[in-house]
């Protein structure tokens, strides 16, 4: 079973409508990270969490809301799609408490968002 | 804040050697990473670079020059399965040590 799950992987939906992309991890670590990626772009930070009672805005974090409902689960909402939010969108995980910190992130697999 | 910046594209043939640049712009970071991605998959964490120097990792080898804002991904006896994009990225001291990336190089490998 992969380490940091996204659900759902892929998601076709309508300008209005609300989303909601869950993760979740078994890693044990304490930060959690939404990114997003665009075609030909690298990945941008939306909301970061470094622990269950700390969010924190990214870059780009209009449009988005999120929670962060135990250490291992962070959920990022789109409370109405619009079509320039069609992105592929990934969790990632990482460790502040390990020796030689390098903040190695540690990603799910992806949400593929189209917004119609 | 950060920027940083990558050749969009690099292509080489199976067994060569290939140098992918990253140039950055921050007002202090803790370090340099790079990360590969298949096919829009999940990014992989390949290497940090804390320290200038070069770090080595298997045929994939790191550099950072802090004094010349200049980092570089070394891939060496390329396989075609090392066709994918590669992020640098940098965690400043600034932004609570959180990563800033470079837009990716796609690298192609050829016969």
């Amino acid at each position: 079973d992969a380490d940091v799950t996204q659900t759902p992987r892929n998601r076709i939906t309508k300008t209005g409508k609300r989303i909601m992309l869950e993760c979740s991890q078994t890693k044990g670590h304490d930060r959690m990270y939404w990114y997003r990626q665009d075609p030909g772009l690298g990945l941008r930070l939306i909301y970061y969490s470094f622990d269950v009672k700390d969010i924190n805005k990214g870059e780009i974090s209009d449009g988005y809301s999120v929670s962060r409902q135990a250490q291992a689960k962070f959920s990022l909402s789109l409370e109405s799609a619009i079509p320039n939010q069609t992105a592929l969108y990934f969790c990632a995980t990482s460790d502040s408490r390990g020796q030689g910190d390098t903040g190695e992130l540690f990603f799910g697999e992806g949400s593929r968002l189209t917004v119609l | 804040g950060q920027s940083l910046e990558q050749p969009s594209e690099v292509t080489a043939v199976e067994g060569a050697i290939v140098q992918i640049n990253c140039t950055y712009q921050t007002s202090g970071f803790y370090g340099l990473s790079w990360y590969q991605q298949h096919d829009g998959g999940a990014p992989t964490f390949l290497s940090y670079n804390a320290l200038d120097g070069l770090e080595e990792t298997g045929r994939f080898s790191s550099f950072l020059s802090r004094s010349d804002s200049y980092g570089y991904l070394l891939l060496q006896e390329l396989q075609m399965k090392d066709s994918a994009s590669y992020f640098c990225a940098v965690r400043g001291y600034t932004n609570a040590g959180k990563s800033t990336f470079g837009d990716g190089t796609t690298l192609t490998v050829k016969p």
